[in-house]
Order: C-alpha cells, then structure tokens, then sequence
C-alpha cells in the first residue's frame, strides 16, 4: 500500500519567515495531495491540495510543489504568522485511501 | 462546521466495556473514513465505507468493528476496551472514493478515555 512520509517532525521558525515542509510518497499510482492543518484540540482541516497533472499551486502565502518523478511534495509558508502555528498533515492517494504523513509541528515564534 | 456530526464528544469509561461511536457524513458524501488520533500522534486510519460497503481497512483491530447503514451513517464499535484504545477518533466523509478521492471533510472527534 501507499507509504507517506513527512519531515521534520517539529519546525519552529520566526514570526516572518518562511517554513518549508516535505513529503514522500510510494505509490506511483497515487493522483491527489492534500495538506491538512490541526490547531491543538480540533479537526484537521484542508488547507490546500495539488493533483498530479500539476506541477505547483499557491494559494496566498501557502503554496505546494509536486515532483511525480521524485514522488515528493512540499508545503511552503510564507510570511509565517503565529496563528500558523499548527500541526500540517499531508497525505496521498492510495488504494480508496487517503494515506497521511505522521505530522509536522509549526511553532512561529513572535 | 464541516457537516460531518459526531456524538459522544467525550466518553469515559473502563477497561473491557464496550462502546459505539457515531458519524453522520456531509449531505450527499457516500464515503465515511474513521481514523484514530493517539497524544500527539498521526492520524491512524482504520476503516473506510462506500454506499454502505466496506471499501478499505487499515490497521484495525479485531476487537473494533464498523458499519454504515443505509442512511449512510456510521458507527464504530469498539470493545474488550484497554487503556491503549484511549484516543480521539475521527470520522470523516466525502463524495466519492478511489482515485477520485478529494477533499475529507472531518468531524470534531470522539475523544475517548478508558480508565
């Protein structure tokens, strides 16, 4: 089945900065990436998503890249606020699944 | 509020109970998705629904079960009850399945705790 990895674990970066975070996938039959952000107690929520017939997609200060080749895709921040600061989730397409990574912590620090 | 309903919020209870969690989808989403949540841990999927059939599993346990009625809803059945099945357990929903997945809508959770 589909194996979803994520790096780093935890992320703390100044408010203002950029915060960038990376995933791989194994399943090359895998078509849809979203990212899902948790603030602590809640619902994952979507906050952006990319399918495989393109390569980049930005929505405001929060873009994902996808490089089927490599079978990896990143989240970027930009401009980090403290209201960021979450728990990101991204996940892949596999076998009437959606598979998620383990989870990435983002502290911004004002 | 995403549409997907989950009752009990909260539920307390012993060591080898049983309990039922319930989740009903978003208007019109055929797919229902249950996945555990554990102290800061991932998201660990367990089950997943089609129409009323099952369409994947995950690393369920033997001692959890489910099943999604006509109306589409959805209950999780968990028992012989440890410690370790403490947790905060998602349903979530959405429109269809397989490779024409999209967007999950999740639910606020059960939260669990076994004492």
């Amino acid at each position: 089945g589909e194996n979803v990895e994520q790096h780093p674990s935890t992320l703390s970066v100044q408010e203002g900065d950029s915060a960038v975070i990376k995933c791989t996938y194994s399943d090359s039959a895998s078509n849809y990436f979203p990212w899902y952000k948790q603030e602590l107690g809640k619902r994952p929520q979507l906050i952006i998503d990319i399918r495989s017939n393109v390569g980049e997609k930005k929505d405001q200060r929060i873009a994902v890249t996808l490089n089927k080749t490599a079978k990896h895709f990143s989240l970027h921040i930009t401009e980090t606020q403290p209201e960021d600061s979450a728990v990101y989730f991204c996940a892949a397409t596999g076998a009437n699944n959606l598979f998620f990574g383990t989870g990435t912590r983002l502290t911004v620090i004002p | 509020d995403s549409g997907v309903t989950q009752t009990p919020k909260h539920l307390i209870t012993a060591t080898g109970q049983r309990v039922t969690l319930r989740c009903s989808p978003r208007s019109g989403d055929l797919s229902v998705y249950w996945y555990q949540q554990s102290l800061d841990q991932g998201l660990q999927f367990l089950i997943q629904y089609y129409n009323g059939e099952e369409r994947a599993k995950g690393n369920i346990l033997e001692r959890f079960s489910a099943q999604q009625f006509p109306d589409l809803h959805s209950e999780l059945n968990l028992s012989s009850l440890e410690l370790g099945d403490s947790a905060l357990y998602f349903c979530a929903s959405s429109v269809v399945s397989g490779s024409n997945t999209g967007e999950l809508f999740f639910g606020e959770g059960s939260r669990l705790t076994v004492l």
